[in-house]
């Protein structure tokens, strides 16, 4: 069965640098997605990602985050200069219709960010 | 503030009962209704989508949408120790492509 794949599974970084963080969505998929998960907390939306271009994202995304679709298969969000408080579990997620009311989303296995 | 209510357990179960697990929601006009499964360190994982009003079964899993009522539940039957996670109650509108989560019921079924 097809699966969202993440890498890696674990990011250990120093405050104030840059992490990428990288998935690779279902193959027929077109609409993607990352969310975080604060450890004991909600699982949190980040940002979606359409045609190239982002189609809605939350407060949190501000402007130290960014995502790109640099190829056919990879999708990666960036953080510029992390902070303590972007320690979370990172998924990433994609669905075969978007915006739709039909939209299930499936989740990959996240990558554990730690941010010393 | 969109908001998804869910208790957050510990929800206990014999081996072999039915578990029933309730949301609600603040979003009247939300459209799309999720349960998800979250085992310790791990993923969501879908279990069931509904869209309409009423019930829908998939094996031993039947999901309940009330939309008058803004009230979403998930029964599971025959009830296996491979079930105890957390169950996250999930919603998204017509035209947003977000999903928001409720903080989940945690789910132990004992032998």
């Amino acid at each position: 069965e097809p699966e969202v794949t993440q890498t890696p599974s674990h990011q250990v970084t120093q405050m104030g640098q840059e992490v990428i963080l990288r998935c690779v969505p279902i193959s027929n998929h077109l609409y993607f997605y990352w969310y975080r998960q604060i450890l004991g907390q909600k699982v949190e939306f980040l940002v979606s990602f359409y045609n190239n271009e982002i189609s809605e994202k939350s407060e949190i995304f501000d402007d130290q985050f960014s995502v790109e679709r640099p190829d056919g298969s990879n999708f990666t969000l960036k953080i510029r200069s992390t902070k303590l408080e972007d320690s979370a579990m990172y998924f990433c997620a994609s669905s075969e219709f978007g915006g739709g009311p039909s939209d299930e989303q499936f989740f990959g296995p996240g990558t554990r960010l730690t941010v010393l | 503030q969109k908001e998804v209510e869910q208790n957050s357990g510990p929800l206990s179960v014999p081996e072999g009962a039915i578990a029933s697990l309730n949301c609600t929601y603040s979003d009247r006009v939300s459209q799309s209704f999720f349960w998800y499964r979250q085992y310790s360190g791990k993923s969501p994982e879908l279990i069931m989508s509904i869209y309409s009003n009423g019930d829908k079964e998939d094996g031993r899993f039947t999901a309940q949408l009330n939309k008058a009522s803004q009230y979403v539940s998930l029964l599971i039957r025959d009830s296996q120790p491979s079930d105890s996670a957390t169950y996250l109650c999930a919603v998204k509108g017509s035209s947003a492509s977000k999903i928001i989560f409720g903080s989940g019921t945690r789910l132990s079924i004992r032998p």
